[in-house]
């Protein structure tokens, strides 16, 4: 079956240090995968996207990765800030078929 | 610009009621999606619209209906509403181009249904 995965436990870190973020995705081939920021009350907002020809791709603090041989994005946030407390998740379209499929997201809690 | 419009914000039903939950949006989007959140389950997409006139089931489309009114506007009805589709509903937008352009959300319809 197709599956999108993250991280379901929270995630808490130290300010300063930084973030890992994991989406595995099984029984999908996508051209590109997004990354999303939602905070609590409202719908998630755009972040990065990265391209199936793009091993990674930086945005200021924010750096993805892409390895379709391990089916894998990576998300990274460097020097991060209580500021990047968030759910963060990552979505995939389902090649051609203008169908947007997100993973259940992972909630960071970054502690001062 | 308003972006993505969704309402009502809160919505209280009684099992068997029914209700239809409007979207607008005025970024231009040729797709629009209607996704529910609930607690561990992440996004999943009831339904979308590919383009003005079309519309297809996505992952959780039992019980849902939806409308591709015109080109700014897509509403998801519930004509019998159970306690399973209490969640809160997400409406999102997309300019479909060559720039694989993101979804843009709304902020979302809390529906209770006892």
């Amino acid at each position: 079956s197709q599956k999108i995965e993250q991280n379901s436990e929270a995630l808490n870190i130290q300010e300063g240090k930084t973030a890992t973020l994991t989406c595995n995705y099984t029984n999908y081939s996508p051209a590109y995968l997004q990354w999303y920021r939602q905070d609590p009350g409202r719908g998630p907002v755009f972040l990065l996207l990265i391209r199936e020809n793009e091993k990674e791709k930086r945005k200021e603090r924010l750096k993805v990765t892409f390895d379709t041989t391990l089916k894998q994005s990576l998300f990274h946030i460097t020097a991060s800030q209580p500021a990047d407390s968030a759910t963060y998740l990552c979505a995939l379209e389902d090649s051609g078929t203008y169908k947007y499929i997100f993973g259940t997201g992972t909630r960071l809690k970054v502690l001062a | 610009n308003a972006g993505v419009t969704q309402t009502p914000k809160f919505q209280v039903l009684k099992t068997g009621q029914s209700m239809t939950l409007q979207c607008a949006q005025d970024m231009n989007h040729n797709s629009m999606y209607w996704y529910r959140q609930d607690p561990g389950m992440g996004l999943r997409l009831i339904y979308y619209s590919a383009s003005e006139g079309t519309t297809d089931k996505g992952e959780v489309p039992n019980g849902y209906n939806v409308s591709r009114l015109n080109k700014r506007e897509f509403s998801l009805r519930l004509e019998s509403a159970a306690p399973s589709q209490t969640s809160v509903y997400f409406c999102a937008g997309r300019r479909v181009g060559a720039d694989n352009s993101p979804l843009h959300f709304g902020n979302g319809t809390r529906l209770t249904v006892t």
